[in-house]
């Protein structure tokens, strides 16, 4: 079993659309959550990260950790194509060193 | 900003050739890690270093060296290369005391033919 459960997608959305992205994990000692977005061919680009539960906004782009579930979500408001890309959910671990990633949801937003 | 610089971006070697990958991390970032990312598959940590003593060590193959140097940059040596080592190699990197917020370099594209 993976760290970290992630829905593959693809996900398909109109542009001006809100968008779920959801993940899972299964160790409750990591604390740290990010979320990066990778374009094609591209390195990964950290998006934002959250510690322990709640909310945290960052214009457009709201992550959220729900520690009694293990789930963590991201959602984009008013979606743009340029959001078109792989979102990738991640847990730091215990060290903070080594980060566990989920397989990544392919995500195209349709003008 | 500046951003982690790799080099090269692309590389072609044959089977059982040796190959080396540069990283250089963002100003005054002490840390530094090594990712492998295969064709659709999510990045697997490789190893890390801090201040260039090895910190973490993950699924890196006994093939695979790396280090780090006094100026922080990093070297991951790859030897006896095998075909299922072509892929995308990552660096990032991050001061200590936020190892959270690790940024990544654009990425080195190894091809084993």
């Amino acid at each position: 079993q993976k760290e970290v459960e992630q829905d593959p997608g693809p996900l398909s959305v109109p542009e001006g659309a809100i968008v779920s992205l959801n993940c899972t994990y299964s160790n409750s000692a990591f604390q740290y959550f990010m979320w990066y977005r990778q374009y094609s061919r591209k390195g990964p680009e950290l998006l934002m990260y959250t510690y322990s539960s709640g909310n945290k906004e960052d214009g457009r782009f709201t992550a959220q950790v729900d520690k009694s579930s293990k789930y963590i979500s991201l959602f984009i408001r008013d979606s743009q194509p340029s959001d078109s890309a792989t979102y990738l959910c991640a847990k730091g671990g215990v060290t903070g060193n080594q980060f566990y990633f989920g397989t990544g949801t392919s995500l195209t937003v349709i003008p | 900003a500046a951003g982690v610089i790799q080099s090269p971006r692309h590389l072609i070697k044959e089977k059982r050739e040796t190959a080396t990958l540069k990283c250089y991390p963002i100003p005054r970032h002490d840390t530094v890690y090594w990712y492998q990312q295969g064709p659709g598959q999510d990045p697997q940590f490789l190893i890390s270093f801090y201040e260039k003593m090895q910190s973490d060590k993950g699924s890196i193959p006994d093939r695979f060296s790396a280090q780090q140097f006094s100026d922080y940059h990093s070297e991951l040596n790859m030897s006896s290369l095998e075909l299922g080592d072509s892929a995308l190699y990552f660096c990032a990197s991050s001061s200590r005391d936020s190892s959270y917020e690790q940024y990544f370099g654009p990425g080195t594209r190894l091809t084993v033919t």
